[in-house]
């Protein structure tokens, strides 16, 4: 079964926007990870929050994890046309990874 | 610096063919390794995750097996596909006993059965 659950399933933003995907999973983690995945391509890592972390930077990316919500969020501030991509929270348990279902980012020139 | 080779790139095989999917791994030793599958428009389910040579553990039962021969070479194989083993198949790899941290994906493979 699938642990995370990311929010909205679908976001559409004109460029210079502010986008922010939300994940939400069930039970105990080690760390919270996002991944970018370009339309046909593998899976690119953006950013791992360990689970004593509240907030993490990442150039124009921003996470925050809130374990007592079971939940994590991914901003990307000043959205570019080249951000157009599928966003997926996974969350790491023993030995692996559960990915959710995915964020698709639509930005518009 | 690590590279992840996938092949091949796409691949369409009638129903019941026997099916070969090989990943290696560059530029690191004793990875672990994964093997996953995406439905279009959905997200990754794991498949099978190798922590060394010969050891392989299977996430979902299915008609679908995996071998790792060499450490950095993974191979997904069948005996006779089905219409539902259609997807998008991707390969990974992280630090050994770093099961839990980044992960590296190849590009993929894209299989149609007809």
């Amino acid at each position: 079964s699938q642990q995370g659950e990311e929010d909205p399933q679908a976001l559409s933003i004109q460029e210079g926007e502010n986008a922010t995907m939300n994940c939400s999973y069930k039970t105990s983690i080690n760390n919270l990870q996002w991944y970018r995945q370009n339309s046909g391509r593998g899976l690119v890592h953006l950013i791992l929050i360990r689970s004593n972390e509240r907030e993490k930077h990442s150039g124009r990316l921003r996470v925050t994890l809130d374990t007592s919500k079971k939940s994590s969020s991914l901003l990307i501030t000043a959205s570019r046309a080249a951000d157009t991509a599928s966003y997926f929270c996974a969350t790491a348990g023993f030995q692996k990874l559960v990915f959710g279902t995915g964020t698709r980012l639509l930005v518009s020139p | 610096s690590q590279t992840i080779h996938q092949w091949p790139a796409t691949l369409v095989q009638p129903v019941g063919s026997p099916l070969s999917l090989e990943c290696t791994v560059e530029g690191t030793s004793n990875p672990n390794l994964y093997w996953y599958r995406q439905a279009a428009g959905r997200g990754l389910q794991l498949l099978f995750y190798s922590v060394g040579i010969g050891q392989i553990s299977s996430e979902v039962p299915q008609n679908l097996s995996a071998s790792r021969p060499q450490d950095r070479q993974f191979i997904l194989s069948s005996k006779k596909l089905l219409l539902s083993d259609s997807g998008f198949y991707l390969c990974a790899w992280s630090v050994q006993g770093g099961g839990t941290d980044t992960q590296y994906f190849g590009p993929g493979t894209r299989l149609t059965v007809l």
